[in-house]
């Protein structure tokens, strides 16, 4: 079966890291991937993990798998008001084929 | 940068008319998407599309949706009758082509669709 899920809110201070966290439970998801919602806007592409890897590091945002217990985070280093949005996780299992989304994280960033 | 656009950014209509939702994917993309978020719930899958014809639907995908690439920039989903339940927020996305890890899905803004 396919499901992801995530945390519904987070609470962060301005220049402290926020850790978003995604769980998934097909094993055969390939590539995972997060994705920002500001609002009014549409989703973009922050960053993404092969499901081969353990980390991937791209500039503030650090992701993290572990497969075993198909668990993905994202972390975000030095946290900015910019930052407040929804966070969603996606999977997928063949590039092209659907994403799977979770619920989605909603970041607030106090300063 | 290249982005994906979508018309008209709210639509309300009344239940049981046709609406027709409309994106203008990437340029040199070739695959086209639909996925709808309700409030409150998780953004879904509606269909796929590749080479003028569905790849892949859901099973939310029923009779009442349909969708075309009436020329060589538009895509459209249509909603033939429109039910309450049809309020959500629809949102178009476009891929390149060809696999890899490097090959995503860029969204538009989307339609927010009321139906009352």
């Amino acid at each position: 079966g396919e499901d992801v899920e995530q945390s519904l809110f987070l609470s962060v201070r301005e220049g402290d890291s926020s850790v978003i966290n995604c769980t998934y439970t097909d094993s055969s998801s390939t590539y995972l991937y997060w994705y920002k919602q500001e609002p009014g806007a549409g989703l973009q592409l922050l960053t993404y993990i092969f499901s081969n890897m353990d980390m991937k590091q791209d500039q503030r945002l650090t992701v993290l798998l572990n497969k075993k217990d198909k668990h993905l985070s994202l972390r975000i280093a030095d946290t900015q008001t910019g930052d407040s949005a929804i966070y969603f996780c996606a999977e997928v299992k063949a590039a092209g084929n659907k994403l799977t989304f979770g619920g989605g994280t909603r970041v607030l960033v106090k300063p | 940068e290249p982005e994906v656009t979508q018309t008209p950014s709210h639509q309300v209509t009344q239940m049981g008319q046709e609406v027709i939702l409309r994106c203008v994917p990437i340029s040199n993309h070739l695959y086209f998407y639909w996925y709808r978020q309700i409030l409150g719930q998780k953004v879904e899958f509606l269909v796929s599309f590749y080479n003028n014809e569905i790849s892949e639907k859901s099973e939310i995908f029923d009779d009442q949706f349909s969708v075309e690439r009436p020329d060589g920039s538009n895509f459209t989903l249509k909603i033939r009758s429109t039910k309450l339940e049809d309020s959500a927020m629809y949102f178009c996305a476009s891929r390149k082509l060809a696999g890899g890890y490097t090959d995503t899905q860029y969204f538009g803004p989307g339609t927010r669709l009321t139906v009352l």
